[in-house]
């Protein structure tokens, strides 16, 4: 099993500041076959990256996807208030199960 | 494409909870769709998908107890998880996507007590 470690648990930000969210595999992620997905409370997950770094439908452009292999990172470039959430890695590839990472806390 | 899931939200322990979740705004013989759970004290988990054609991949810690069925002609698809415990309390997500997970449920908490 693929285990994938978020760091840092919790984040502590302000608007405007540029937000760096890391997720780190126990092996390769097969064909760089990982998400990215923001979950608000009392909300389902919605997803913002596939394969990485392909923006999902209607993600603004201040986010962006990055890595390969084991480490990959999430990027928030000018946080806006609806930005602060739990943001969960995920990954989907040649070995089962799918897992996810424990979830990072943006929080103001 | 828009989903609901549905079912008891209470089940005893050693019964077989069931659920559905009903597709619409989208044909279900398009996606692969999916079944995740969320409880505090194992975060996310996948539980499994299936396509329309019957091609399924289940989660091998769950796979002896699980079963994913999928009705075109009701555009619905079915998670049944027999003998369960109370580690099996979470709230059950339904998904479109076998991999990455583009629309999801509202989610469903299911628990499972005396």
């Amino acid at each position: 099993e693929i285990v994938l470690t978020q760091s840092p648990g919790t984040l502590s930000l302000s608007p405007g500041e540029r937000a760096t969210l890391s997720c780190r595999a126990s092996q390769s992620v097969n064909s760089n076959h990982l998400a990215w997905y923001q979950q608000k409370p009392g909300q389902a997950p919605r997803l913002l990256f596939y394969e990485v770094s392909s923006r999902a439908a209607g993600i603004p452009d201040r986010f962006s996807g990055s890595g390969s292999g084991t480490d990959f990172t999430l990027t928030i470039s000018r946080l806006e208030p609806d930005d602060f959430a739990v943001y969960y890695c995920h990954q989907f590839g040649a070995s089962l199960p799918y897992t996810f990472g424990q979830g990072t806390n943006l929080e103001i | 494409v828009q989903l609901q899931e549905s079912g008891p939200g209470l089940v005893r322990p050693s019964e077989t909870l069931a659920l559905t979740c009903t597709v619409s705004g989208g044909s279900i013989s398009h996606y692969y769709w999916s079944w995740l759970r969320q409880s505090p004290g194992k975060g996310l988990e996948w539980i499994g998908y299936i396509h329309h054609t019957g091609t399924s991949n289940y989660n091998p810690s769950l796979k002896s107890r699980l079963t994913i069925s999928v009705d075109t002609t009701k555009s619905q698809f079915s998670l049944k998880l027999a003998s369960v415990t109370a580690a099996d309390t979470a709230v059950y997500y339904c998904a479109r996507g076998g991999w990455s997970l583009e629309d999801w449920g509202q989610g469903t908490l299911v628990t499972v007590s005396s």
